[in-house]
């Protein structure tokens, strides 16, 4: 079974606005980690936080973790076409990066 | 794109068969971990090789096995396939002792059992 929850499920935005997503989960973690995922091809790590930080920037992505509340969520600012794909958390309970992902959110940017 | 290679692509299966997937890691990984990932769903974990030796199995029966070779390339294979086994298959190459910086994936191999 998967060991997290996504919403929304899906998600149509414009070109230009901002796109969030969240995360949650079941047991106690080392890291959460966001991929990628275009059109059912390979996944692509995004952003890593650790269990002991509550937010983390990389270029447009903010990730923001909530440990007591066990959920995480990723913001997409200035969302562009190109991000239009399936975002995946994914979570590592210090197994050596034996991840246990959540059910996704589809995204689609629309120009 | 990654230095995480998959073959085949795709293939397709009948009920019953046994089928061999094959991985090779990224350059400097000792690590390959498996996946599965049917239709619209996230990624579940079937396994993880280390030192040639299974490190971490999923919810998944015995009918899977994998196989990790000293130059930490890796196989899964499925005997008896069912129905339910057709998915996108994905393996991911880390390096061990460095959780917390991400792994890589491959590009996934697409199982269809007829």
């Amino acid at each position: 079974s998967q060991q997290g929850e996504e919403d929304p499920q899906a998600l149509s935005i414009q070109e230009g606005e901002n796109a969030t997503m969240n995360c949650s989960y079941k047991t106690s973690i080392n890291n959460l980690q966001w991929y990628r995922q275009n059109s059912g091809r390979g996944l692509v790590h995004l952003i890593l936080i650790r269990s002991n930080e509550r937010e983390k920037h990389s270029g447009r992505l903010r990730v923001t973790l909530d440990t007591s509340k066990k959920s995480s969520s990723l913001l997409i600012t200035a969302s562009r076409a190109a991000d239009t794909a399936s975002y995946f958390c994914a979570t590592d309970a210090n197994t050596g990066n034996q991840f246990y992902f959540g059910t996704g959110t589809s995204l689609t940017v629309i120009p | 794109e990654t230095g995480v290679t998959q073959s085949p692509t795709h293939l397709i299966k009948t009920r019953g068969q046994q089928v061999t997937l094959r991985c090779s890691s990224q350059s400097g990984h000792n690590t390959v971990s498996w996946y599965q990932q049917a239709l619209g769903q996230g990624p579940q974990f079937i396994f993880q090789y280390y030192r040639e030796e299974e490190n971490g199995r999923g919810n998944f029966p015995p009918r899977f096995s994998g196989l990790q070779f000293p130059n930490y390339s890796s196989e899964l294979n499925v005997n008896a396939l069912e129905l339910d086994d057709s998915a996108l298959y994905l393996c991911a190459s880390s390096l061990m002792g460095t959780s917390g910086v991400g792994a890589y994936f491959g590009p996934g191999t697409r199982l269809t059992v007829l």
